[in-house]
């Protein structure tokens, strides 16, 4: 199947400062990615999709001043947390979904990567 | 909305049993409902695919199938194994988002 990178899988920062997360589909075009949080024993929350050469698509409820993203190319998407606080902390999970072949629109995801905030 | 439920939230089976995760869903206008597995502090991993068009799907042990009429889906494990322990989520695509469920926590014990 296809593959979904994501970088850092493990981040830690001071409270007010920016992290940036990548999200990378290896061996597939994606012009559409999704990034996604997940707090402990809970099911994925959406925040936002992100579209290759346009502006990304936010959940209600997500300040699209704080979480940045940038779909660069057709392979990149970056998820930056700006200003950080200790209430970002939180599994934060790409996913790309494939726009060919057998499996048309199955989604493929990154590893994740852990956000704590101090 | 589409709002997708998982029925039961979690279970604990001992080793070699067959169960059944279910899936249910508000709106049958869906393109494909997908079977992902997450282990701990890890990202999720597919399972099963199923198009609208299907009614099931099978791999190895597990085998879900897709009644969208009925807005459910359910995953069957068979001979259950230790290393089956982990969270099963169910996510329905509608074409332009996936919706996922609330997630079945599975415990087999050996």
């Amino acid at each position: 199947g296809a593959v979904v990178s994501q970088h850092p899988s493990w981040v830690i920062c001071k409270s007010g400062t920016s992290v940036k997360i990548e999200c990378r589909s290896l061996d597939f075009q994606a012009t559409t990615m999704f990034w996604y949080r997940q707090f402990p024993k809970q099911s994925l929350m959406l925040m936002a999709t992100s579209n290759e050469g346009s502006k990304a698509t936010y959940e209600q409820g997500v300040e699209k001043d704080k979480f940045l993203i940038n779909h660069a190319s057709l392979t990149l998407s970056t998820l930056t947390v700006t200003s950080a606080h200790p209430e970002d902390s939180s599994f934060y999970i790409c996913s790309a979904p494939s726009t060919s072949g057998r499996a048309l629109y199955e989604q493929f995801f990154g590893p994740g990567t852990r956000l704590t905030v101090l | 909305k589409q709002e997708v439920t998982q029925i039961p939230a979690a279970l604990s089976v001992p080793e070699g049993e067959n169960l059944v995760l279910n899936c249910s869903f508000t709106d049958s206008a869906i393109y494909n409902l997908q079977w992902f597995r997450q282990d701990p502090g890890k990202g999720l991993t597919s399972l099963l695919l199923i198009q609208s068009s299907q009614r099931e799907q099978t791999s190895g042990r597990l085998n879900a199938s897709l009644d969208k009429s009925s807005g459910r889906s359910t995953l069957y494990i068979a001979a259950s194994q230790p290393g089956d322990s982990a969270t099963y989520l169910c996510a329905g695509f509608t074409g332009n988002q996936f919706y996922f469920g609330t997630g079945t926590s599975l415990t087999v014990i050996p």
